[in-house]
Order: structure tokens, then sequence, then C-alpha cells
């Protein structure tokens, strides 16, 4: 089965840093492109960030360039998210998805809650 | 960045029925578009794509047509277990991808 979960969520204050994973099943991580997407509470989907198969091309949302970093370890059939200067406004939830057009499969979420 | 935007917002329809959702782009996208359905307390997942390709596993009640800038969803007899959320998503100029504002389908 064709699975991705994500870990890593958790509380932290303003201005502090988190780093998100995602582990990859059933399938070669290396055959696909990845991104991140997030959905803060109550709100709709904002896609965060892409990686493609090798890692060597990476692209951000305005919101999050600079203070995120977006990497993969195929050798792991992992993918990561380093966030840093987190705000208030980075609370969400946080998916890993596949896809370099379209996205699937979809995990199950990990929480990122930023307050003080 | 392409605006992705979806109506209604909420739309009541009793079981058994059709559901027409609607998407419209702020440029054309050709017909590079998905459609996911979300659940409460669930990721979303994966309906349509290329604007009329059921994804694997989707039944044939899902439907989706369009290009350029207005795309349509329909579920032609809404069961129970349809009554969920719907997001469209461009991904024809990115990045950014961009996702519409969602649909709720409640039960009429």
């Amino acid at each position: 089965e064709v699975q991705v979960v994500e870990s890593g969520g958790g509380l932290v204050q303003p201005g502090g840093s988190l780093r998100l994973s995602c582990a990859a099943s059933g399938f070669s991580l290396s055959d696909y492109e990845m991104n991140w997407v997030r959905q803060a509470p109550g709100k709709g989907l904002e896609w965060v960030s892409y990686s493609s198969t090798s890692g060597g091309t990476m692209y951000y949302a305005d919101s999050v360039k600079g203070r995120f970093t977006i990497s993969r370890d195929n050798a792991k059939k992992s993918l990561y998210l380093q966030m840093s200067s987190l705000r208030v406004e980075d609370t969400a939830v946080y998916y890993c998805t596949g896809g370099g057009n379209w996205f699937d499969p979809w995990g199950q979420g990990t929480l990122v809650t930023v307050s003080s | 960045e392409i605006v992705m935007t979806q109506s209604p917002a909420t739309l009541s329809v009793s079981p058994g029925e059709r559901a027409t959702l609607s998407c419209k782009a702020s440029q054309s996208i050709s017909s590079n578009l998905a459609w996911y359905q979300q659940k409460p307390g669930q990721a979303p997942r994966l309906l349509i794509f290329g604007a009329s390709t059921r994804a694997t596993g989707i039944p044939a009640r899902f439907s989706g047509s369009g290009s350029g800038t207005e795309f349509t969803l329909t579920i032609s007899s809404l069961q129970s277990e349809d009554f969920a959320l719907y997001y469209c998503q461009q991904y024809n100029n990115w990045p950014p991808v961009t996702f519409g504002g969602g649909t709720k389908v409640e039960i009429k």
C-alpha cells in the first residue's frame, strides 16, 4: 500500500524551530516529486513547498520563503520540512503529499501550533 | 498567482440528488485542474485530475468537466459518504500551486 506518514509536529513558541518528517512506504520515494501542504484550523488548503525527485529543485510559498527548508533522503525514504522563525500564523496541520502537479497520496497530517 | 474561486461556499443537497460544484480560475489554466474531497479530521483525497480524469478507485458518480477558466465537479447521485468539503486546485502555472476556498456539501 502506498502511504506517507508525517511526524514531528507539536507546540512551539513564536520565533522557534521545528522539523517535520514524512516517511514513505509502499513506493520508491526517489520516483516521486513531493510537497508539503498546510491547513490552518478551520481554513482551506495552502501549498507550502515542493521537492523534485532528486531534491535538487525546491520551491516555496512566499509566506514561508527564507524560513522553511524542504529536503529529502531517498535512501531513508524520508521527506523533511525544517521550519524556523515560526509565527503564530504558521499554526496548521501540515500534510506531506506526493506528486508534481496533482497530489496523491496524502498523509494524515501533523499539527504544528505556534503559541506563547 | 492564479486565484481559484469556488462556488457556492455551501451546497445543501438531499441524498440521491445531483450536486454541481463550480470552480473558476482568474486566468486560463487549460485542463490543469484537480479536485479533492476532504472529510472532517481526514486528509484530502484526490478525486479528479486533468479536469476530467477520475483517480484510481473513485466511483463513476464523480465527474469533472471544463477547461480554460471554468470547471465543474458533478456528483450524479449523492451518497451519505459524499457529504464533505471539496477543493479545486490548479497546476498550470506554478509555483505556487493554488487551491480554491472549498465548497461544503451538506445534507439538506
